[in-house]
Parts: C-alpha cells; structure tokens; sequence
C-alpha cells in the first residue's frame, strides 16, 4: 500500500500563531491530496482536496483564507493554519488522492493543540 | 448529500465473542467502500474495500459485506480478541470523495 508520512506528528502552539503541517507520499506520486480533520469522538470531515500545480478545493464552511493548501509537486502536500485558535485544536489526517478503485491510504495524523 | 452512519456507537465484548459492526449510507451511487481500524490517537488502517459490484471480501478473521440496493454494509469479527480493540470506520467513495461513518468504538474484554 501507499506509504504517507505527515510532519509533525504533533504540536502545541500558541492562539494566534500559525502551523504548517507536511503530507508527504513517499512511494508513488500524488496528484491529488485529501486533508481530513477529526475532532475528540467524532469521524473525519473532508476539509480540502488539494491539486498538484493548481489551487486546493474546499468543502463548503471550510475558510481558505485560515487554511491554506499548496501542493507544490507530486510527493509534498501542506496545510497551514493560519491565526491559530483553541477550536482549530484537533487531528489532521492527510490521504494521497487514489484511482477510483484503489484503496484509500492515510499519513498518521498531526495533534493540533492550540493554547 | 452522502451521510454514513455506523451503529452501534460503542461496543463491549467478551474475548473469543463473534460481532457484527453496521454501515448504512444514504445514497447507493457509490464506487466503493471501505473500512477502516483507528486506534486512539493514531491514524487509520485499511482493512477491507469492496468495490460497488462485489457483495463481500474477507481478510483473516474479517469478512465485509456490501448491499449497495438497500445502503449497507456489514464488518463481521470472529473470534475477537482483546488486540481488535479500537474504533472502526466505515467510509464510502462517491464523487471522488472519501465519506465517513462516525465509528464504532470496540472494545474486547479479556
């Protein structure tokens, strides 16, 4: 299966900083980059799906402008929270995006705790 | 819009018990499903994916199943053991995009 790394696995920051997280795939390349977040007993809500050399998608209620995505070549994907604040506290999962019919992988997730 | 909803919640189980975790989705138009093991504070596992045209597939003590027509799919565990313990995720692919369960959360009693 698709080998994902994501960097760093956690962080404590403080309100009003930002943090960069880094989704690496690390044995084929990604055109396509999944973020999830998952908060404290609940599943993973799809944020953004970013684009290889062109601009991230994002759900709907999801600020681009405080999240922002670049996908700068076929293996690194990042998201930076920007302005950070407590309720953007949380898990953030990244997946490389996978053919149809191919099995969905993830990176091992980044604890944001903001302070 | 898809929803995926997992039932039970949580669930406790004695050691060498079988047990049936449940997926229902709202729209069938999916391509495929799949699950998933997290254990806390981790990421997620694959375990199984069945495509829309297969109706099950197993993987050691695991067997899913997929009734796309009526919007559900089942993760079978037999004879569990305490090292399942963790939640399970089911998550359906439609769209493009990856739709998930909340999860239930297993736990097996020694």
């Amino acid at each position: 299966g698709a080998v994902v790394s994501q960097h760093p696995s956690w962080v404590i920051c403080k309100s009003g900083t930002s943090v960069k997280i880094e989704c690496r795939s690390l044995d084929f390349q990604a055109t396509t980059m999944f973020w999830y977040r998952q908060f404290p007993k609940q599943s993973l809500m799809l944020m953004a799906t970013s684009n290889e050399g062109s601009k991230a998608t994002y759900e709907q209620g999801v600020e681009k402008d405080k999240f922002l995505i670049n996908h700068a070549s076929l293996t690194l994907s990042t998201l930076t929270v920007t302005s950070a604040h407590p309720e953007d506290s949380s898990f953030y999962i990244c997946g490389p995006g996978a053919g149809v019919p191919d099995t969905q992988y993830f990176g091992p997730g980044t604890r944001l705790t903001v302070l | 819009k898809q929803e995926v909803t997992q039932i039970p919640a949580a669930l406790s189980v004695p050691e060498g018990e079988n047990l049936v975790l449940n997926c229902s989705f709202t729209d069938s138009a999916i391509y495929n499903l799949q699950w998933f093991r997290q254990d806390p504070g981790k990421g997620l596992t694959s375990l199984l994916l069945i495509q829309s045209s297969q109706r099950e597939q197993t993987s050691g003590r695991l067997n899913a199943s997929l009734d796309k027509s009526s919007g559900r799919s089942t993760l079978y565990i037999a004879a569990s053991q305490p090292g399942d313990s963790a939640t399970y995720l089911c998550a359906v692919r439609g769209g493009g995009k990856l739709i998930f369960g909340q999860g239930t959360e297993l736990s097996v009693k020694p």
